[in-house]
């Protein structure tokens, strides 16, 4: 079955701790991207990769970094969480990001910082 | 700037109705326009791309209309179900790299018995 997976889904960490979340893909997408939403606002693009070692900053990049080491991976790190990333994560995967090819997302990791 | 506004932001009907959601985009170039479900807690599921060329697309009980001219897109759910309850997000594409992608905020349709 084609899917995106994330994990963890729900995690609750406290300021500066150092956490990953992890996000695989099964569909040999060159395309990944990691997202946040929150109440009010559009889905908003923190990174997206269009290939293994080719990563970009998408709108609110600051406090995040990622890797694409392999094609099927990106995980997104937070070094030193603060409240205010506080989020509902999402990770989505396509063949070819906007060009025309269905984006598929993951089922989210809902992220508290305290 | 590139922009989706979505109309409403929500939108209450009773099963069995028909609606109507809206679109404006100011995205140029435009390449593509997407509409998604998002039920609440869960990932986005795509229910329809339009590009250019295409005025109309339908996916069962849901109609995608786009209108290249004026920039606006709409999705037309017909006779209502209690499943239909959840947000539905318009997504626009601009043309150029990878072609970024814009969503508007969502407008949240519930469905009442």
């Amino acid at each position: 079955e084609a899917q995106v997976t994330q994990n963890p889904r729900y995690l609750i960490t406290v300021t500066g701790k150092k956490l990953t979340v992890t996000c695989s893909q099964n569909m040999n997408h060159e395309y990944m991207s990691w997202y946040r939403q929150d109440p009010g606002l559009g889905l908003r693009q923190i990174y997206y990769s269009m290939n293994v070692e080719v990563t970009d900053k998408g709108d609110v990049p600051e406090g995040y970094k990622v890797s694409r080491k392999e094609k099927r991976n990106f995980p997104l790190i937070l070094e030193s969480p603060s409240p205010n990333q506080t989020s509902l994560y999402f990770c989505a995967s396509s063949r070819n990001g906007g060009q025309g090819g269905e984006l598929f997302f993951g089922e989210g990791s809902r992220l508290t910082v305290l | 700037k590139n922009q989706v506004e979505q109309s409403p932001q929500s939108l209450i009907i009773l099963e069995g109705k028909n609606c109507t959601l809206q679109c404006n985009y100011t995205v140029s170039p435009f390449s593509n326009l997407r509409w998604y479900k998002q039920d609440t807690g869960r990932g986005p599921v795509s229910l329809t791309i339009m590009t250019f060329s295409e005025n109309t697309k339908s996916n069962g009980r849901y109609t995608a209309t786009l209108d290249a001219d004026t920039k606006q897109s709409s999705l037309h759910i017909t006779a209502s179900q209690l499943s239909d309850s959840a947000s539905y997000i318009c997504v626009v594409s601009a043309r150029g790299g990878y072609n970024k992608l814009i969503f508007g905020a969502g407008t949240r349709l519930a469905v009442h018995p």
